[in-house]
């Protein structure tokens, strides 16, 4: 049973540019949630996607974008790269919906993106 | 979601419990306590979470005071691959699906 996955692993971005970074949830999860985790410091929850709807977001600028497709995975867009968002970016799926009385997320091993 | 307080770092020795406090001072009643861990640039890795009783799996035990406002992660016999930066994180499901991670307590495994 494949976990949560992630690609790339490793990218390097220029300052302005564009990036997207993709996420496959564990077989049988439906939600997926992203993370920012800056060096030395816990994760960030930016948003997360249930049912190919933002559910739910956090302190992010609009250059934090995503989309989740039919097939539950999902996609992290950021816009106009800034020296800032150099961080790992960490996917979490889960089991979402009314039924589901306590969530666990399971977390991929992440993208480490540096923007120069 | 209330707010957590974990001591920043942890030393202990290979083969003893290691014992991870966790304050939770505001935890209101719908509040779960959740533990997870990180290896060195890895991913956050789910390790228990409970409401009110004490809870064991393969990995830990959680204990959680009967005013629920602190708990206790045991790792029964730490080992060497037990060094990581474990996180307390209390939240409300499903009323707020982040999870608001702190700097979690750095825990040394020494031999």
């Amino acid at each position: 049973d494949a976990g949560v996955t992630q690609s790339p692993t490793h990218l390097i971005k220029t300052r302005g540019q564009q990036v997207t970074l993709r996420c496959s949830p564990k077989s049988g999860h439906d939600t997926v949630s992203w993370y920012q985790q800056a060096l030395g410091q816990g994760p960030q929850f930016i948003f997360q996607y249930y049912e190919e709807e933002e559910r739910q977001r956090g302190n992010f600028p609009d250059r934090f974008s995503g989309h989740q497709f039919p097939n539950y995975s999902s996609e992290l867009n950021v816009n106009a790269l800034l020296l800032g968002d150099s961080a790992l970016y960490l996917c979490a799926s889960s089991l979402g919906g009314a039924a589901v009385r306590v969530e666990v997320a399971f977390f991929g091993q992440g993208t480490r993106l540096t923007v120069v | 979601d209330a707010k957590t307080t974990q001591p920043p770092s942890m030393d202990c020795a290979e083969g003893r419990a290691a014992n991870l406090p966790c304050n939770h001072s505001t935890i209101s009643g719908n509040e779960y306590v959740y533990w997870y861990r990180q290896i060195h640039s890895q991913g956050p890795q789910y390790i228990i979470h409970g409401l009110k009783n004490n809870e064991t799996n393969e990995m830990a035990s959680l204990i959680i005071t009967e005013d629920r406002k602190s708990s206790t992660l045991i790792l029964p016999h730490a080992t060497l691959r037990d060094t990581a930066v474990y996180y307390c994180i209390v939240r409300v499901y499903p009323n707020n699906n982040d999870m608001r991670f702190g700097a979690g307590t750095r825990l040394t495994v020494k031999p």
